[in-house]
């Protein structure tokens, strides 16, 4: 098992440039989710799937947009990059919602000039 | 709210040291979870421990130990006879059974202590 995947690893973007990052898990989860981690502040809640087919918002929502693709999958959207994006993004998965651990994937460095 | 607080924000032990990192959590609800990851050089978190509210007994895991107590909302984890791999940034995470009306399942997590075990 590959449990939780990621791509890309690293990315460069301009300002104002979009892109997709991918997330996908392979441990029949239910609950899937997208944190950044900045220096100093720990991990916060960009979005989370409780289960296939619902998406809700976060801590710091703002300038993103996800979609839960399937049971597997749940990608993240920057629409519009901006230099306080970034950050390093992780993808998370877990059985169910509340109460159980979570399982992280490798994280994408995104940088934005 | 919640939140969690790791007031360390970095310690150095000598290998084969033991060292204690410091987890306090608030929080108002009676049911809920505690967490320790750990996030090595390379960047990946690893899943270490859960706790439920209401299971206060202290675990050990080979060189690992939780000590929760509810009396003084702390989750405390040491680590005896410390080593070169254990060097690492460590994070506290707390998560709500029920859905409150705030994110459901999130995982409300402290800023991390960076322990760095020299040879």
């Amino acid at each position: 098992n590959a449990g939780v995947t990621q791509t890309p690893k690293f990315q460069v973007l301009k300002t104002g440039q979009s892109m997709t990052l991918q997330c996908a898990q392979d441990m029949n989860h239910n609950s899937m989710y997208w944190y950044r981690q900045d220096p100093g502040m720990g991990l916060r809640l960009i979005y989370y799937s409780a289960s296939e087919g619902t998406t809700d918002k976060g801590e710091v929502p703002n300038g993103y947009n996800v979609s839960r693709l399937n049971k597997r999958e749940f990608s993240l959207r920057l629409e519009s990059a901006a230099p306080s994006q970034t950050s390093v993004y992780f993808c998370a998965s877990s059985e169910r919602t509340l109460g159980y651990e979570q399982y992280f994937g490798p994280g994408t460095r995104l940088t934005v000039t | 709210a919640q939140k969690v607080t790791q007031a360390q924000t970095e310690i150095s032990v000598v290998e084969k040291e033991d060292v204690t990192l410091d987890c306090v959590y608030e929080t108002r609800d009676t049911t809920y979870y505690l967490f320790w990851y750990k996030q090595p050089p390379s960047g990946e978190l690893v899943f270490l421990i859960r706790r439920n509210s209401f299971d206060e007994q202290n675990e050990i895991s080979g060189r690992y130990s939780w000590n929760f107590q509810k009396s003084t909302s702390s989750f405390n984890f040491t680590i005896t006879a410390s080593q070169v791999v254990d060097s690492a940034v460590y994070f506290c995470a707390l998560t709500l059974w029920a859905d409150r009306g705030s994110t459901l399942g999130r995982l409300y997590f402290g800023r991390g202590t960076q322990l760095t075990v020299w040879p």
